[in-house]
């Protein structure tokens, strides 16, 4: 079955205790995208990967770190966790675009189930 | 202020129709997408539209796009309980995709 797992799925830890959250896609894809979703304020991207060994920045990278070493995996780093960063994490990929301007080449995210992290 | 507006909330009946909007600060994206958040769960991409189309229809599902106005909604057709979930419309730019709020929608029998 084609998808994106995440895990854990849930996770309590302390403030300064360094967690890793991983992701892996068996479709294959070339792109892969770390968010995380907080009430009121939908998903907001942390980073991202267009292929094995690149990756950027989204809107809030602060305090987090990314590696993608290999295509299926794309884990998610907190080398210092704040209770700030207690959020609903959800780990997304995709095929590398086509040619934007025909309509089959619409980029179609797969996300996984969520992680629920808290830090105290 | 916001590249994605939504109304956070919506309460239908059973078998009513039901229209969730989005309004973007900027227009250029080649697809606009809606995703469904069903609870506890990720997110499933319900629809998309090219950016060229006006109108696009998939079952009971209808998504308008107004360009002018940076305006795009979804309709759902006879709107059942299973289509409660949290409904979210983003913005493509570059090689990110930027969200809005989310609407939730509630369905009651």
């Amino acid at each position: 079955e084609a998808q994106v797992t995440q895990n854990p799925r849930y996770l309590i830890t302390v403030t300064g205790k360094k967690l890793t959250v991983t992701c892996s896609q068996n479709m294959n894809h070339e792109y892969m995208s770390w968010y995380r979703q907080d009430p009121g304020l939908g998903l907001r991207q942390i980073y991202y990967s267009m292929n094995v060994e690149v990756t950027d920045k989204g809107d809030v990278p602060e305090g987090y770190k990314v590696s993608r070493k290999e295509k299926r995996n794309f884990p998610l780093i907190l080398e210092s966790p704040s209770p700030n960063q207690t959020s609903l994490y959800f780990c997304a990929s995709r095929p590398t675009s086509g040619n934007l301007q025909e309509e089959s080449s619409y980029n179609e995210q797969f996300f996984g189930p969520g992680t629920r992290l808290t830090v105290l | 202020g916001e590249d994605v507006e939504q109304s956070l909330f919506l309460s239908v009946r059973e078998g009513d129709s039901s229209v969730i909007n989005c309004t973007y600060t900027d227009s250029s994206s080649t697809y606009l997408y809606w995703y469904k958040q069903e609870p506890g769960a990720g997110l499933q991409l319900l629809t998309y539209i090219f950016s060229n189309m006006d109108m696009k229809q998939d079952q009971r599902l209808t998504v308008l796009l107004n360009k002018k106005d940076k305006h795009l909604s979804l309709r759902i057709a006879d709107t059942q309980t299973g289509d409660s979930a949290i409904y979210f419309c983003p913005r493509e730019a570059g090689n990110m995709l930027t969200f809005g709020g989310g609407t939730r929608l509630m369905v009651k029998p």
